[in-house]
């Protein structure tokens, strides 16, 4: 178990360009999840995969944001012209398929820092 | 809409003096409420899940109770290694998967 993995830990990129990050979930786990996080806050729901369906998406979620999970394993977060309040830490998490039993124990990446200039 | 809020927002203790971090939440129907530890530069690390009010669960230092409106993480005999940030979250029946985060308690102990 090697826990989630993001890349890249940081990117710095200019106002107006699209950016794309990766997140490898646990690999048994079915469940993965966006999250993001701005200083001094907690994390913010994105969206979330079960498998390779997109079950739900933030209302608050821009339409300049895309995610995709292929296959149901690795998923990339896509933000297209991106502005500078999109400045933020986003996170993946990664929960194993529960079936009915409510177990939201989420395991999260170190997530990747963006800066938008 | 739910509501998470954490107080206070930053604890400082010396070691081995022992406090409480108090959440209080707002949502729907409660599915669970679930406290997560966050280090500098990484991503919260789970530590507990509550379901029905009355229940307590423990871990080392560490002891999280719920109400009907509260939780309460209580900290004894802090360590230096207990220092970081404490957070919690509700998860509604409705709401699918999403977890509604309050802001933090930012904890730090003392040598």
């Amino acid at each position: 178990d090697t826990g989630v993995s993001q890349n890249p830990r940081h990117k710095i990129t200019k106002r107006g360009q699209n950016v794309t990050f990766r997140c490898d979930p646990i690999s048994e786990h079915n469940r993965l999840y966006w999250y993001r996080q701005t200083l001094g806050q907690g994390p913010e729901f994105l969206t979330y995969f079960q498998n390779e369906a997109q079950l739900e998406k933030s209302r608050l979620l821009s339409d300049r944001f895309s995610a995709e999970r292929p296959k149901g394993s690795f998923s990339t977060l896509e933000i297209q012209r991106t502005e500078q309040g999109d400045s933020a830490m986003y996170l993946c998490a990664s929960s194993p398929h529960g079936g009915r039993v409510t177990n939201e124990k989420l395991f999260f990446g170190s997530g990747t820092q963006l800066s938008v200039l | 809409e739910d509501q998470v809020t954490q107080s206070p927002e930053a604890l400082r203790l010396q070691e081995g003096e022992s406090s409480s971090l108090n959440c209080s939440y707002t949502v729907s129907g409660l599915r669970g409420l679930f406290w997560y530890r966050q280090d500098p530069g990484k991503g919260p690390e789970f530590l507990f899940t509550l379901y029905s009010a009355g229940e307590e669960k423990e871990k080392e230092r560490l002891k999280a109770t719920l109400t009907k409106k509260e939780s309460f993480l209580h900290i004894t005999a802090p360590k230096p290694e207990d220092s970081a940030t404490y957070l919690c979250a509700v998860q509604a029946y409705g709401s699918a998967r999403q977890l509604t985060f309050g802001s933090g308690t930012q904890l730090t102990v003392l040598p």
